[in-house]
């Protein structure tokens, strides 16, 4: 079955450090990954999806993601952090039923970020 | 923003009552989902549909059953809400499989 883990729970970083949100999957079919952000009292929001084409995914706000299937990773990153970045961001895998799909998601990492 | 809308945005209820969430899209989307949110849980997927009358569950769907009569409208009911039924209750769409999902900003349900 897919699932995802999401290493770290809380992320803290500095105003224009490096930002680097960690993703493992697990899935027995080439998956179609996810990252979505949710600020506070809102719904989640799609940053990027990976969907086979290219291994670097570019989303939006600057973030990108590498699909490394030797590693089953799919970490999120970013070169510079906002304070408008200070979120929570979860990773998500496609799970194929017969019915259609539907996407399973990881626990969250609720990043800060300090001035 | 995809045009969907979650009612009420918050209730309060009591132990034993029955309770129903709406979700209602605009974009004419095939799939329609319910998911709960609880700290440390990341969302968990309660109940799923495929199109009209077609659903099927999710992995936390004890205590829940959906209904799907319209395209546009797909309602979660809880007929006997406990206190683990406390949470945020997201809906969201998508128009194809493998597609990504557009949320609802949500309902945040408090049972006591």
């Amino acid at each position: 079955a897919q699932s995802v883990t999401q290493l770290g729970s809380h992320v803290s970083v500095s105003e224009g450090a490096l930002v680097l949100l960690r993703c493992n999957y697990s899935s027995s079919v080439p998956p179609y990954l996810f990252w979505y952000v949710q600020y506070p009292n809102q719904g989640l929001q799609l940053l990027l999806k990976y969907t086979s084409a290219a291994t670097l995914v570019k989303g939006i706000n600057d973030f990108e993601a590498e699909f490394k299937k030797s590693e089953t990773s799919f970490h999120l990153t970013k070169p510079s952090a906002h304070m408008s970045d200070a979120a929570e961001y979860f990773c998500a895998v496609s799970v194929w039923e017969t019915s259609g799909s539907r996407l399973t998601f990881g626990e969250g990492t609720q990043l800060t970020v300090n001035p | 923003d995809a045009g969907i809308t979650q009612s009420p945005r918050h209730k309060v209820t009591e132990t034993g009552t029955p309770v129903t969430l709406r979700c209602h899209q605009t974009e004419n989307h095939r799939y329609m989902y319910w998911y709960r949110q609880d700290p440390g849980h990341g969302l968990r997927l309660i109940h799923y549909s495929y199109g009209v009358k077609d659903t099927d569950k999710g992995e936390v769907s004890d205590g829940y059953s959906v209904s799907r009569s319209k395209t546009e409208d797909f309602l979660l009911t809880l007929e006997s809400a406990t206190s683990s039924q406390t949470s945020v209750y997201f809906c969201a769409i998508s128009d194809r499989a493998n597609s990504p999902l557009h949320f609802g900003n949500g309902t945040r349900l408090t049972v006591t």
